[in-house]
């Protein structure tokens, strides 16, 4: 079964810090995807990061940055110089070449940022 | 920007009340999904559609029925509503497997 595992339910991190969230998950496939995506107390869904598994450099967006470890099926997202504005759920999303893009969603991680 | 719609954001109704959560996206996908989010949890996925004319049944069993006529319009309707149904629904549409989520509808039965 594909399962994607939040084990870090709430975080915290003082302003300007760096943080990184953790994820891991479970496939077969050999062609998937994986993604971040932030979810602010407004409630709409953005996506943050995306990595394609057959790439084996780390995807980065400005502040956002991953470390994909494919052999360990582990997918973090580190955030540097952490603000105000990244407080917010933060759930890791799986998806497979086969799946039509039906993404499977960990129980997603609460992160604080403390001024 | 292109982006996805979601209407009501709010809805508060009574039990056995028939509803329609209305969801429409601009960007000329043909993939579009209905996910269920209780507060502070993860989303399931219940329904889908690869395009027009096209809809199937997610993860997550759902009372719920969906109609995808038009490319750019995928309602999600419950025929009779129960207190079981109170949720947030979030929709989205995708391309290259990038989800675009609308700002959902939060549901309360009462």
């Amino acid at each position: 079964a594909q399962t994607v595992t939040q084990s870090q339910p709430e975080m915290s991190v003082q302003e300007a810090e760096t943080v990184t969230l953790s994820c891991t998950y479970d496939t077969s496939e050999s062609d998937y995807y994986l993604f971040w995506y932030k979810q602010p107390p407004s409630r709409q869904m953005i996506l943050v990061i995306r990595q394609e598994a057959y790439k084996q450099q780390n995807a980065t967006e400005n502040r956002f940055s991953v470390n994909f470890q494919k052999a360990a099926k582990s997918f973090s997202l580190k955030i540097s110089d952490s603000q105000l504005g990244d407080a917010a759920m933060y759930f890791c999303a799986y998806t497979y070449g086969g799946s039509q893009g039906n993404l499977i969603f960990g129980k997603g991680t609460k992160l604080s940022v403390k001024p | 920007e292109a982006d996805i719609y979601q209407t009501p954001r709010y809805l508060v109704i009574g039990t056995g009340k028939k509803i329609t959560l209305e969801c429409s996206q601009t960007m000329g996908h043909d993939k579009m999904y209905w996910y269920q989010q209780d507060p502070g949890m993860e989303l399931h996925l219940i329904h889908y559609s690869y395009g027009v004319n096209s809809t199937e049944k997610g993860d997550l069993s759902s009372e719920s029925t969906v109609s995808r006529i038009r490319t750019e319009h995928f309602p999600l309707t419950l025929e009779s509503a129960r207190p079981s149904h109170t949720s947030q629904y979030l929709c989205a549409s995708s391309e290259y497997g990038k989800l675009f989520f609308g700002s959902g509808t939060q549901l309360s039965v009462l």
